[in-house]
């Protein structure tokens, strides 16, 4: 199984800001197969990035996603106030899909 | 617009069963694998099972394997997952979610609203 170690746990931010969250995996991902997901207090997940850099329908360009193998990384280039959530990596090239353990996004 | 509905959620005892169903419009739904995620309260995100569009292929998380049964019925545009010998930490809010091609594992691009699934005495 693939596991997933999301960094910081927690990030705590102002308005305007970059954050910068990391997900690295146990073992390589293969194919990119690595997508990103935010969560909002009592919703489903949001579907942001795929692929590991390919944003998804509907999602502003202020997200971004980067990385391979084994090291990803999820950037909010300026951070609005809707931002402010969890993020998950998941991992999907390898059965067991696998997810990270999330990244709080907060309002410092 | 694509839509994805969850029910049959609610209380049951420890070593009991339940069957959760998400119906799921605004899409052609044989042409996409489908899968459940399940969230404990406060916890992450835990992938349970994928079922392939024909049905024909599945797969399970160990923690379920055994007990948990996905299906589908395509000529309803359902979704099951059939749930026995249910312990106390299967309790979760449980996501039926729609994958985005026709590979078996995907990136989930479509999510239901949740329902919460309590195994308790």
């Amino acid at each position: 199984e693939i596991v997933l170690t999301q960094s910081p746990g927690t990030l705590s931010l102002s308005p305007g800001e970059r954050a910068t969250l990391s997900c690295r995996a146990s073992q390589s991902v293969s194919s990119t197969y690595l997508a990103w997901y935010q969560q909002k207090p009592g919703q489903a997940p949001r579907l942001l990035i795929y692929g590991a850099s390919s944003r998804a329908i509907g999602i502003p360009d202020r997200f971004s996603g980067s990385g391979s193998g084994t090291d990803f990384t999820l950037t909010i280039s300026r951070l609005e106030p809707e931002d402010f959530a969890v993020y998950y990596c998941q991992q999907y090239g390898t059965s067991p899909l696998t997810f990270g353990g999330g990244t709080k996004v907060e309002i410092k | 617009e694509v839509q994805l509905l969850e029910s049959g959620g609610g209380l049951v005892q420890p070593g009991g069963s339940l069957r959760l169903s998400c119906a799921v419009s605004g899409v052609s739904f044989t042409s996409y694998a489908m899968s459940w995620v399940r969230q404990a309260p406060g916890k992450g995100l835990e992938w349970v099972s994928v079922i392939s569009g024909s049905g024909s292929t599945t797969d399970y998380a160990d923690s379920v394997k055994g007990r948990f049964t996905i299906s589908r019925d395509n000529s309803k545009n359902t979704l099951y997952l059939q749930m026995n010998s249910l312990r106390a930490e299967d309790t979760a809010v449980y996501y039926c979610a729609k994958s985005a091609g026709l590979r078996l594992l995907y990136q989930f691009d479509y999510w239901g609203q949740g329902i919460l699934v309590t195994v308790s005495s």
